[in-house]
Protein backbone atom coordinates (compact mmCIF):
# COMPACT_ATOMS: atom_id res chain seq x y z
CA UNK A 1 0.00 0.00 0.00
CA UNK A 2 1.32 3.58 -0.61
CA UNK A 3 1.71 5.76 2.09
CA UNK A 4 0.34 9.17 3.00
CA UNK A 5 1.58 11.55 0.32
CA UNK A 6 1.89 15.64 0.62
CA UNK A 7 1.92 17.92 -1.32
CA UNK A 8 3.65 20.73 -2.28
CA UNK A 9 6.82 19.00 -0.40
CA UNK A 10 8.24 22.86 0.05
CA UNK A 11 6.87 25.82 -0.28
CA UNK A 12 8.01 29.81 -0.01
CA UNK A 13 5.79 32.32 0.78
CA UNK A 14 5.43 36.06 1.43
CA UNK A 15 3.74 37.92 4.76
CA UNK A 16 -0.57 38.30 4.00
CA UNK A 17 -0.47 35.45 1.40
CA UNK A 18 -2.54 32.49 1.47
CA UNK A 19 -1.69 28.71 0.93
CA UNK A 20 -3.25 25.53 0.66
CA UNK A 21 -1.58 22.21 1.67
CA UNK A 22 -3.00 18.49 0.56
CA UNK A 23 -2.93 15.05 1.89
CA UNK A 24 -3.56 12.01 0.60
CA UNK A 25 -4.04 9.32 3.34
CA UNK A 26 -3.71 5.50 2.77
CA UNK A 27 -6.34 3.78 0.90
CA UNK A 28 -9.06 2.86 2.92
CA UNK A 29 -8.64 5.66 6.14
CA UNK A 30 -10.97 7.90 6.63
CA UNK A 31 -9.55 10.16 9.18
CA UNK A 32 -6.97 12.29 8.42
CA UNK A 33 -5.15 14.65 11.07
CA UNK A 34 -2.89 17.67 10.67
CA UNK A 35 -0.37 18.87 13.11
CA UNK A 36 2.06 21.95 13.11
CA UNK A 37 5.60 21.16 14.07
CA UNK A 38 8.39 24.64 14.98
CA UNK A 39 11.33 24.32 17.05
CA UNK A 40 9.83 26.85 19.51
CA UNK A 41 6.11 24.91 20.25
CA UNK A 42 7.04 21.39 18.89
CA UNK A 43 4.19 19.16 17.42
CA UNK A 44 0.61 20.66 17.54
CA UNK A 45 -2.57 19.13 16.90
CA UNK A 46 -4.44 21.30 13.82
CA UNK A 47 -7.62 19.47 13.36
CA UNK A 48 -8.56 16.16 12.31
CA UNK A 49 -11.59 15.14 9.30
CA UNK A 50 -13.69 12.03 9.11
CA UNK A 51 -15.81 11.29 6.23
CA UNK A 52 -15.48 14.91 5.52
CA UNK A 53 -16.46 16.13 8.75
CA UNK A 54 -14.57 18.32 11.03
CA UNK A 55 -14.42 15.97 14.38
CA UNK A 56 -11.61 17.57 16.51
CA UNK A 57 -9.52 21.13 15.97
CA UNK A 58 -7.10 22.18 18.08
CA UNK A 59 -6.37 25.87 19.60
CA UNK A 60 -5.07 27.74 16.41
CA UNK A 61 -7.04 31.00 15.01
CA UNK A 62 -9.31 30.61 12.35
CA UNK A 63 -6.82 31.89 9.54
CA UNK A 64 -6.02 27.75 10.02
CA UNK A 65 -9.05 25.87 8.11
CA UNK A 66 -8.76 22.75 6.83
CA UNK A 67 -11.73 20.26 4.57
CA UNK A 68 -11.79 17.10 3.45
CA UNK A 69 -13.14 15.50 0.01
CA UNK A 70 -15.26 12.22 -0.48
CA UNK A 71 -12.37 10.46 -1.57
CA UNK A 72 -10.60 11.02 1.94
CA UNK A 73 -8.20 13.43 0.55
CA UNK A 74 -7.61 16.96 2.54
CA UNK A 75 -6.40 20.18 2.07
CA UNK A 76 -5.29 22.72 4.22
CA UNK A 77 -5.60 26.48 4.01
CA UNK A 78 -3.70 28.92 6.20
CA UNK A 79 -4.66 32.88 4.90
CA UNK A 80 -2.95 35.98 5.94
CA UNK A 81 0.61 34.30 6.28
CA UNK A 82 2.10 35.56 9.06
CA UNK A 83 6.21 34.71 10.22
CA UNK A 84 4.85 32.58 12.96
CA UNK A 85 3.41 30.41 10.28
CA UNK A 86 6.24 28.96 9.01
CA UNK A 87 6.94 25.51 10.05
CA UNK A 88 6.87 21.97 9.11
CA UNK A 89 2.92 20.67 8.64
CA UNK A 90 2.26 16.64 8.87
CA UNK A 91 -0.25 15.02 7.80
CA UNK A 92 -1.71 11.64 9.48
CA UNK A 93 -3.97 8.97 8.23
CA UNK A 94 -5.83 6.76 10.73
CA UNK A 95 -8.86 3.92 10.63
CA UNK A 96 -7.29 0.96 9.12
CA UNK A 97 -8.05 -2.16 10.23
CA UNK A 98 -7.39 -4.19 13.57
CA UNK A 99 -4.51 -4.18 14.99
CA UNK A 100 -3.72 -0.87 13.45
CA UNK A 101 -6.77 0.97 13.21
CA UNK A 102 -5.69 2.88 16.51
CA UNK A 103 -2.19 4.04 14.87
CA UNK A 104 -1.20 7.28 12.48
CA UNK A 105 0.65 7.07 9.62
CA UNK A 106 2.45 10.58 9.14
CA UNK A 107 3.68 11.96 5.93
CA UNK A 108 6.37 13.35 5.22
CA UNK A 109 5.48 17.07 5.56
CA UNK A 110 4.77 20.63 3.98
CA UNK A 111 7.50 22.65 4.66
CA UNK A 112 6.73 26.10 4.91
CA UNK A 113 8.32 29.28 5.08
CA UNK A 114 7.19 32.48 5.24
CA UNK A 115 9.26 35.93 4.38
CA UNK B 1 -7.04 16.72 29.10
CA UNK B 2 -4.05 14.84 28.11
CA UNK B 3 -0.66 15.69 28.32
CA UNK B 4 3.10 14.13 27.94
CA UNK B 5 6.57 14.78 29.76
CA UNK B 6 9.71 14.05 27.86
CA UNK B 7 12.82 14.42 30.78
CA UNK B 8 16.10 15.33 28.68
CA UNK B 9 15.63 17.52 25.11
CA UNK B 10 19.15 15.84 24.53
CA UNK B 11 20.15 12.53 25.16
CA UNK B 12 24.02 11.58 24.16
CA UNK B 13 24.80 7.41 24.12
CA UNK B 14 27.82 5.93 22.93
CA UNK B 15 27.88 3.35 20.30
CA UNK B 16 26.63 0.00 22.01
CA UNK B 17 25.35 1.75 25.19
CA UNK B 18 21.64 1.42 26.42
CA UNK B 19 19.39 4.04 25.26
CA UNK B 20 17.20 5.35 27.50
CA UNK B 21 14.43 7.90 26.88
CA UNK B 22 11.52 9.00 29.57
CA UNK B 23 8.15 9.98 28.99
CA UNK B 24 5.71 10.64 31.70
CA UNK B 25 2.44 11.18 30.91
CA UNK B 26 -0.77 12.84 32.61
CA UNK B 27 -4.70 11.64 31.34
CA UNK B 28 -7.75 11.15 33.00
CA UNK B 29 -9.07 8.42 31.14
CA UNK B 30 -6.83 4.99 30.48
CA UNK B 31 -5.03 5.80 27.28
CA UNK B 32 -3.01 5.11 24.39
CA UNK B 33 0.64 5.56 24.36
CA UNK B 34 2.75 5.93 21.28
CA UNK B 35 6.79 6.23 20.69
CA UNK B 36 7.52 7.70 17.13
CA UNK B 37 10.92 8.86 15.63
CA UNK B 38 11.76 11.28 13.44
CA UNK B 39 14.88 11.54 10.87
CA UNK B 40 15.70 15.26 9.64
CA UNK B 41 13.61 16.21 7.26
CA UNK B 42 10.99 13.71 7.22
CA UNK B 43 8.24 12.84 9.26
CA UNK B 44 7.31 10.73 12.04
CA UNK B 45 7.33 6.89 11.90
CA UNK B 46 5.67 4.61 14.71
CA UNK B 47 8.13 2.82 16.90
CA UNK B 48 5.64 1.24 19.19
CA UNK B 49 2.19 1.36 21.19
CA UNK B 50 0.16 0.73 24.17
CA UNK B 51 -3.22 -0.49 23.90
CA UNK B 52 -4.08 -1.57 27.36
CA UNK B 53 -2.58 -5.19 26.07
CA UNK B 54 0.45 -6.02 27.53
CA UNK B 55 2.79 -3.54 29.59
CA UNK B 56 5.98 -4.29 28.05
CA UNK B 57 5.55 -3.62 24.10
CA UNK B 58 8.49 -4.07 22.12
CA UNK B 59 8.90 -2.10 18.52
CA UNK B 60 10.38 -1.84 15.57
CA UNK B 61 14.46 -1.65 15.40
CA UNK B 62 14.88 -3.31 18.80
CA UNK B 63 13.31 -0.64 20.84
CA UNK B 64 10.67 -1.38 23.52
CA UNK B 65 8.94 0.18 26.62
CA UNK B 66 7.13 -0.35 29.43
CA UNK B 67 3.61 1.06 30.34
CA UNK B 68 3.52 1.41 34.53
CA UNK B 69 0.68 2.65 35.36
CA UNK B 70 1.68 4.02 39.27
CA UNK B 71 4.56 5.61 37.67
CA UNK B 72 2.56 7.10 34.81
CA UNK B 73 5.28 6.37 32.83
CA UNK B 74 6.21 4.75 29.13
CA UNK B 75 9.88 4.84 28.99
CA UNK B 76 11.70 4.17 25.49
CA UNK B 77 14.51 1.60 25.63
CA UNK B 78 16.89 -0.03 23.42
CA UNK B 79 19.92 -2.50 24.76
CA UNK B 80 22.54 -1.42 22.50
CA UNK B 81 22.72 2.26 20.52
CA UNK B 82 23.58 2.03 16.86
CA UNK B 83 24.80 4.82 15.06
CA UNK B 84 21.44 4.74 12.85
CA UNK B 85 18.96 5.70 16.03
CA UNK B 86 20.39 9.15 15.93
CA UNK B 87 17.22 11.13 15.80
CA UNK B 88 13.92 12.77 17.78
CA UNK B 89 12.39 10.84 19.46
CA UNK B 90 8.31 12.09 20.58
CA UNK B 91 6.43 10.12 22.83
CA UNK B 92 2.69 10.71 22.21
CA UNK B 93 -0.61 10.15 24.31
CA UNK B 94 -4.11 9.57 22.80
CA UNK B 95 -7.69 9.11 24.85
CA UNK B 96 -8.96 5.16 24.67
CA UNK B 97 -11.95 5.83 23.01
CA UNK B 98 -11.35 3.26 20.52
CA UNK B 99 -12.10 4.89 16.45
CA UNK B 100 -13.74 8.06 17.53
CA UNK B 101 -10.82 10.07 18.30
CA UNK B 102 -7.42 10.49 16.53
CA UNK B 103 -5.66 13.33 17.96
CA UNK B 104 -2.48 12.87 19.09
CA UNK B 105 -0.79 14.93 22.65
CA UNK B 106 2.86 14.83 22.16
CA UNK B 107 6.07 15.53 24.22
CA UNK B 108 8.73 18.14 23.19
CA UNK B 109 10.91 15.10 21.86
CA UNK B 110 14.08 13.98 22.60
CA UNK B 111 16.82 14.47 20.65
CA UNK B 112 19.23 11.17 20.55
CA UNK B 113 22.79 11.68 19.50
CA UNK B 114 24.94 8.40 19.19
CA UNK B 115 28.57 8.59 19.53
CA UNK B 116 30.92 6.17 18.29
Amino acid sequence: KAGVTQTPRYLIKTRGQQVTLSCSPISGHRSVSWYQQTPGQGLQFLFEYFSETQRNKGNFPGRFSGRQFSNSRSEMNVSTLELGDSALYLCASSGGLAPSYNEQFFGPGTRLTVL
Amino acid sequence: AQSVTQLGSHVSVSEGALVLLRCNYSSSVPPYLFWYVQYPNQGLQLLLKYTSAATLVKGINGFEAEFKKSETSFHLTKPSAHMSDAAEYFCAVRRNSGGSNYKLTFGKGTLLTVNP
